[in-house]
C-alpha cells in the first residue's frame, strides 16, 4: 500500500526549531518530487515548498512565507523526506501535509498525501 | 505569484443536483490545474489533475475543464459522500498556489 506517515509534530515555543519527518512507503521514493503543504486551523491549504528528486537535482523551491526558515531534505535509503522549521512564529501553526508529487506529460500534482501531523507554535 | 480564486466561496445543493465550481487564475497556467476535496479531519484527496483528467478511483461524476485561465469542477449528480471543500491548484509556476476552497454543503 502506498503511504505516507508525518512525525515530529508538538508544541513549541516562538522562535524555536522543529523538525519534521515523512516516511514513505509501498513506492520507489526516489523516483518522486515530495512538497509539503499546511492547513492553519481553520483556513486553506497553503504550498510550503517540495523537493524535486534526485534525477532533477534534488533540488528545493519554497513559499515566500517560509524562505530562509525551512528547509526540505530527503534521505531516498531510508525513504524519507523532512521538513526543518526555524525561527517558527505564531502564523506557522497548522497542520502539516507531506505529499507525493507525480507527473504525467510534465503536468504535476499532488497524489498521496499523509495525514498530517499538527505544529503549534504559541509560548 | 499566481493568484487562484473560485467562486463561489460556499454552496449549499441538494443530493442528485449537477454541481459547478470556478476556479480563475491571475495569468494564463495551461492546463495546469489540479482539483482535491477535503472532508473535515482528513487529507485532501487529489480528484482531477491536468484541468480535465479524473484520478484513478475517483468516480466518472466527477469532471474537469478548461484552459489558460477558467477552469471547472462539476459534479454531475450529488452524492452525500460528496459534501466537503474543493480546492484547485496552480502547477504551472514552482510557486505553487491554491485557491481558497469552495465549502459544499447539504441543502
Amino acid at each position: 500500500e502506498v503511504q505516507l506517515v508525518e512525525s515530529g509534530g508538538g508544541l513549541v515555543q516562538p522562535g524555536r526549531s522543529l523538525r519534521l519527518s515523512c516516511t514513505a512507503s509501498g513506492f520507489t521514493f526516489g523516483d518522486y518530487a515530495m512538497s509539503w503543504v499546511r492547513q492553519a486551523p481553520g483556513k486553506g491549504l497553503e504550498w510550503v515548498g517540495f523537493i524535486r528528486s534526485k534525477a532533477y537535482g534534488g533540488t528545493t523551491e519554497y513559499a515566500a512565507s517560509v524562505k530562509g526558515r525551512f528547509t526540505i531534505s530527503r534521505d531516498d535509503s531510508k525513504s524519507i523526506a523532512y521538513l526543518q522549521m526555524n525561527s517558527l512564529k505564531t502564523e506557522d501553526t497548522a497542520v502539516y501535509y507531506c505529499t507525493r508529487d507525480s507527473s504525467s506529460n510534465y503536468y504535476y500534482y499532488m497524489d498521496v498525501w499523509g495525514k498530517g501531523t499538527t505544529v503549534t507554535v504559541s509560548s | 505569484d499566481i493568484q487562484m480564486t473560485q467562486s463561489p466561496s460556499s454552496l449549499s445543493a441538494s443530493v442528485g443536483d449537477r454541481v459547478t465550481i470556478t476556479c480563475r487564475a491571475s495569468q494564463s497556467i495551461s492546463s495546469y490545474l489540479n482539483w482535491y476535496q477535503q472532508k473535515p479531519g482528513k487529507a485532501p484527496k487529489l480528484l482531477i489533475y491536468a484541468a480535465s483528467s479524473l484520478q484513478s478511483g475517483v468516480p466518472s461524476r466527477f469532471s474537469g475543464s478548461g484552459s489558460g485561465t477558467d477552469f471547472t469542477l462539476t459534479i454531475s449528480s450529488l452524492q452525500p459522500e460528496d459534501f466537503a471543500t474543493y480546492y484547485c491548484q496552480q502547477s504551472y509556476s514552482t510557486q505553487i498556489t491554491f485557491g481558497q476552497g469552495t465549502r459544499l454543503e447539504i441543502k
